[in-house]
Order: C-alpha cells, then structure tokens, then sequence
C-alpha cells in the first residue's frame, strides 16, 4: 500500500514570496490534516479536512494561510506571503475513518516539505 | 488552554540503559494518549492508550496511562543506538472527528 505522498520535499523562498505544498493521502482515507512543526517543537494542527469539508482550522492563519482539498482526494496548502517564522516542516497526514475512535482512526504521516524562509 | 508537557525534553543515555519518558496532558475531550518516534522523517505510530492502567508493550517498548493523574509514561528497557529519536506524545481529542494535540517531544540519545 502507498503511503502519504507530499512535495515538494524541500523549499527555500525569501520572506514575502509565496509557496504552496502538495499531499495526496493513502487511497480510501476520508480525513486529511496538515501540521506544522517548527525545529524542537512537536506538530501543531493547522487543518482537518473530511472528505473536502474543513472540519477544524482554528490554528490556521488565514490571513496568509489557505488550503483546500477540493475533489476530496488530494490537497494543497499555500502560504501568501511567507513570514521567517513560517520556517518548519509540513506534515500531510491521512486516517481512515473519520469519526471513530481507536487504531481504526490511526493518522499515517507523509515524508513532510522541509520550508526555509530567508 | 489544551496543552501537552513532555519531560524531559533532551535525554543522553548509553546502551543497555533503561529510560523512563514522561507526558501530561490536559486536553479537552480527551479520548487517547498516543506516542510517536520521530527519527528524520514524518512520525511513526507506538502506541495507543486509551484505558488507565492497563500496558501496552512492543518489545523493549512499553508505556501506561494514568487517568487520574492525567500523564503516561514511556519506558525503553536495554536501549540501543537505534533508539535515538524524538519521542512524541499526543492526545487524541474529538472535534468533528478526531485530531492530535501533540506535546515538544524528548530528544533521546542513545551512545554507544
């Protein structure tokens, strides 16, 4: 079975431009999350989608965030500008079955994109 | 606030070693506690804990959750340099689904 697939794997851009990352979950998952995780901190939620409906992007700043998983299958997270702190690494995950609890829901997490800002 | 405390967060041990990784959370509508290895790439499942007292092994792996107290530990029995990582702690709580609250992580080295 293949699993999560993003890219690209690295990035570097310069503050202020725009970058955008791709993910295609494990075929068959129904919800799919990015995260953000900045060097020596754990992954933060930035979007759950279920199917392509966003079931929860509170910590997204959408102010210069977007992202969007239109026919349900893959998605695209963008940033518009880039900030230096937006330095981290962008983990794409997928899970099953959506609304369940146990393995069942288990998230299987992609390689990530590596983003550098300068 | 939600929030998930990992300690401690860098640890050096040599081989044969035994470790002792600490989580407490406080997670609104928690479900589960899970815990992930992260080497270079994208974090790899351990385990799941959902019932208090009750532990899962996996090898020398073996972690326990506490409800009361609201933490878990993960204990690493004879360690190897392959056990350097990040260990991550999260807890599963329920939105309109099910999402991850994860912790910094301890950082475990492992020396031959």
């Amino acid at each position: 079975e293949a699993g999560v697939a993003q890219s690209p794997r690295y990035k570097i851009i310069e503050k202020r431009q725009s970058v955008a990352f791709w993910c295609n979950p494990i075929s068959g998952h129904a919800t799919l999350y990015w995260y953000q995780q900045i060097l020596g901190q754990g992954p933060k939620l930035l979007i759950q989608f279920q199917n392509n409906g966003v079931v929860d992007d509170s910590q997204l700043p959408k102010d210069r965030f977007s992202a969007e998983r239109l026919k349900g299958v893959d998605s695209t997270l963008k940033i518009q500008p880039a900030k230096l702190e937006d330095s981290a690494v962008y983990l794409c995950a997928s899970s099953p079955i959506s609304g369940t609890s146990g393995r069942a829901n288990e998230q299987f997490f992609g390689p990530g994109t590596r983003l550098t800002v300068l | 606030e939600d929030k998930v405390v990992q300690s401690p967060l860098s640890l050096v041990v040599h081989e044969g070693d035994t470790v002792t990784l600490n989580c407490s959370y406080e997670v609104t509508n928690f479900r589960s506690l899970l815990w992930y290895k992260q080497e270079k790439k994208a974090p790899t499942f351990l385990f799941m804990l959902t019932s208090s007292g009750i532990e899962k092994k996996s090898g020398r792996l073996s972690s326990i959750l506490d409800k009361k107290e609201l933490s878990s530990i993960l204990n690493i029995t004879a360690t190897q340099t392959g056990d350097s990582a990040i260990y991550l702690c999260a807890g599963y709580y329920s939105n309109s689904g099910y999402a991850l609250n994860f912790g910094k992580g301890t950082s475990l080295l492992v020396t031959p």
